[in-house]
């Protein structure tokens, strides 16, 4: 069956601008979450929406970031004013919660 | 807070020894360790996991060990080829059934 899917697969955004980046996780898992990585790091958390609960935002770093999740399928996460630190690859996952998460390929974002 | 730490965060290995990787978790609370493979350029996926109930899982030539007690599980690679070469992350669940990850371990295989 179709995994995550992640959209754009590249961003390259002005400093300043508002970028919007897309995940459709895989048909019935009720858990999403959205991770950093910059090059050659970690997986730095950001946000975690799980069925309808309220999401769990403590991971994201200021508030220009903001992420949505709409009828419990799609979310989008928003990054207002980019600035150059917010360069790095975006990764959706979703899953169940305490079993596997499967990752998207990621949106790699570039602000010049 | 929770945290998950991780070590060593390189390991070289000749190809055809083994390779160990170990991460300590400090919530007691915990039940639930994942291991992820994420090769250059690709999203990490999973390659095994283990729950509290369990003190040992192999999977070919990975197995996994936990130590409650200790609060400590490792990743134990046999026989490593080249197609080990990766990095690979640990992670612990919590409270609200999240993952907290460790920093990730570069393993290289040298042929």
């Amino acid at each position: 069956g179709a995994g995550v899917s992640q959209s754009p697969s590249n961003k390259v955004t002005e400093k300043g601008k508002d970028v919007e980046l897309r995940c459709d996780p895989i048909s019935g898992h009720t858990a999403l979450y959205w991770y950093r990585q910059s090059l050659g790091q970690g997986l730095e958390f950001l946000i975690y929406f799980q069925g309808n609960s309220a999401p769990d935002k403590s991971g994201l770093p200021s508030d220009r970031f903001s992420a949505e999740r709409t009828g419990g399928s799609v979310s989008t996460l928003t990054i207002q004013r980019t600035q150059q630190e917010d360069s790095a690859v975006y990764l959706c996952a979703s899953g169940q919660p305490t079993y596997e998460q499967y990752f998207g390929p990621g949106t790699r974002l570039t602000v010049t | 807070g929770e945290n998950v730490e991780q070590h060593p965060s390189t390991l070289s290995v000749q190809e055809g020894d083994s390779a160990v990787i170990k991460c300590t978790y400090s919530d007691s609370a915990s039940n639930y360790f994942p291991w992820y493979k994420q090769e250059l350029g690709k999203r990490p996926q999973l390659i095994i996991d283990i729950r509290s109930n369990v003190g040992e899982k192999k999977d070919q030539r990975i197995a996994v060990t936990l130590n409650k007690t200790a609060k400590h599980f490792s990743l134990h690679i046999t026989e490593t080829q080249p197609e080990d070469s990766a990095v690979y992350f640990c992670a612990a669940d919590y409270s609200n059934y999240q993952l907290i990850w460790g920093a990730g371990t570069k393993l290289i295989i040298k042929p």
